[in-house]
């Protein structure tokens, strides 16, 4: 079956420093989902994106899909308490609209 | 606009018993997730309906636990009887077709 892998799993980042994270498909995906968990909430949609080489931005964060649609990246820069959770990539089976959410990213900030 | 609503927020109880979450999806989403969460494991999907019919349920742990969708604003995830193993946050969440899903807070379920 489709599996969605995310690394790193855990990223501690000095404040105002750039990370990034990573998530990549097994198989090709229709879209890429990216939800952020703040710690004791749940996931809560960023951005979606669909076409081959995609870039969305908003404002410090930069997403990206990969040409062949099997991986995406998540890019923040001048990192600020307020990014602190964890980042969940999802994947979309086209055949079922079943999504593959991978391990996630949980992002810690040292002031 | 109400959100995905579960209930309860919080349940403490012992094994054996059963155990009963309820999630209200946002109106006009034909979609249905269960999800389970944990440190271990992370974020597994349970059980997804679609316009109330379930459509995979391969996630299900095992018997002991159940989900229906009787309506299309209202499902519910049964465990009986629960374990100590199943403690965890569980969440629902709905969507439309292959739109973001939207969450709800959680059930945060501790077995004793």
């Amino acid at each position: 079956g489709q599996q969605v892998m995310q690394i790193p799993q855990y990223q501690h980042v000095q404040e105002g420093e750039d990370f990034t994270t990573y998530c990549n498909s097994s198989t090709t995906l229709s879209n890429i989902q990216w939800y952020k968990q703040r710690p004791g909430g749940h996931p809560v949609f960023l951005i979606q994106l669909v076409k081959s080489g995609e870039v969305k931005k908003q404002k410090r964060l930069t997403f990206q899909f990969g040409e062949a649609k099997k991986n995406s990246s998540l890019h923040i820069t001048a990192t600020q308490t307020t990014d602190v959770g964890t980042y969940f990539c999802a994947g979309l089976n086209s055949n079922d609209y079943k999504l593959s959410f991978g391990a996630g990213t949980t992002v810690t900030v040292r002031a | 606009d109400a959100g995905v609503i579960q209930s309860p927020r919080h349940e403490v109880t012992e094994m054996g018993q059963e155990v009963t979450l309820r999630c209200k999806p946002i109106s006009g989403h034909n979609s249905l997730f269960w999800y389970r969460q944990t440190m271990m494991r992370g974020l597994e999907l349970l059980i997804y309906f679609n316009n109330n019919v379930p459509i995979d349920d391969s996630g299900m742990p095992e018997d002991r636990f159940s989900a229906k969708m009787p309506n299309a604003s209202f499902s519910t995830l049964k465990i009986q009887p629960s374990e100590p193993r199943d403690s965890a946050v569980y969440f629902c969440a709905s969507n439309y077709d292959d739109q973001p899903q939207h969450f709800g807070d959680g059930t945060r379920l501790s077995i004793l």
